[in-house]
């Protein structure tokens, strides 16, 4: 398996523009996660979805942010509109939702906003 | 809510050094404890895991934690680091509840730089 996919890998883009991270889980993963890092904050989980529903996106900062998992294979983090401050990597990682399991992560997504 | 506190924010040592990174967490059920580790610019990497039995786990590249449940704690441990250690550490907690929620929580990380 090529493991968890992130795109785009690094996105530059205009405060105030719509900009969407998208994520491929591991095939067979029925739980996949949002997670943003940044040097003030460390490692924030932002959402998680169960069998592509939202169990808790109590993490995510505000309306601006909206995160959807369509199907079993791909989910989107959309921040509209985006703010300097949203600037930061967010992962995406997935999961077999079975208790004694672990997180498998992507590669990043590095946003800068300006 | 659990928390996952890591009390060095970053730690120098040199190669050949022991090392010992401390975690704690909050949260009074069963616990299924992780360390990850993110090499620079990469993405996190499973270094080690617990779920039940010997408390002493043994992960890659010669990595060892060892829970202790009566200190909440799960510190991470390698007798001899190498520059290829230079890395950040991630101690992380997920409330074990069977086939229930996965609420898998991270402390804020431990910088480690190994001087050649």
């Amino acid at each position: 398996d090529a493991g968890v996919i992130q795109s785009p890998r690094h996105e530059v883009t205009e405060m105030g523009q719509e900009v969407t991270l998208r994520c491929k889980p591991i095939s067979g993963h029925n739980s996949l996660f949002w997670y943003r890092q940044t040097m003030m904050r460390g490692l924030e989980l932002l959402i998680y979805f169960n069998n592509n529903v939202p169990i808790d996106d109590s993490g995510m900062p505000e309306d601006r942010f909206s995160a959807k998992m369509p199907n079993a294979s791909f989910s989107t983090l959309k921040i509209q509109p985006s703010e300097p401050r949203d600037s930061a990597v967010y992962f995406c990682a997935s999961s077999l939702h079975r208790g004694n399991t672990e997180a498998f992560f992507g590669q990043g997504t590095r946003l800068t906003v300006v | 809510a659990q928390s996952v506190s890591q009390h060095n924010h970053h730690v120098i040592l040199s190669e050949a050094a022991s090392l010992e990174l401390g975690c704690n967490y909050s949260y009074g059920g069963t616990v299924n404890l992780f360390w990850y580790v993110q090499y620079p610019g990469q993405h996190l990497q499973l270094l080690l895991k617990y779920f039940s039995g010997d408390p002493l786990v043994k992960g890659i590249k010669g990595f060892e934690a060892e829970f202790i449940k009566s200190k909440f704690s799960f510190n991470l441990r390698k007798p001899s680091v190498q520059w290829s250690d230079t890395a950040e550490y991630f101690c992380a907690v997920n409330p074990y509840s069977g086939a229930g929620s996965y609420q898998l929580t991270f402390g804020k990380g431990t910088k480690l730089s190994v001087i050649p």
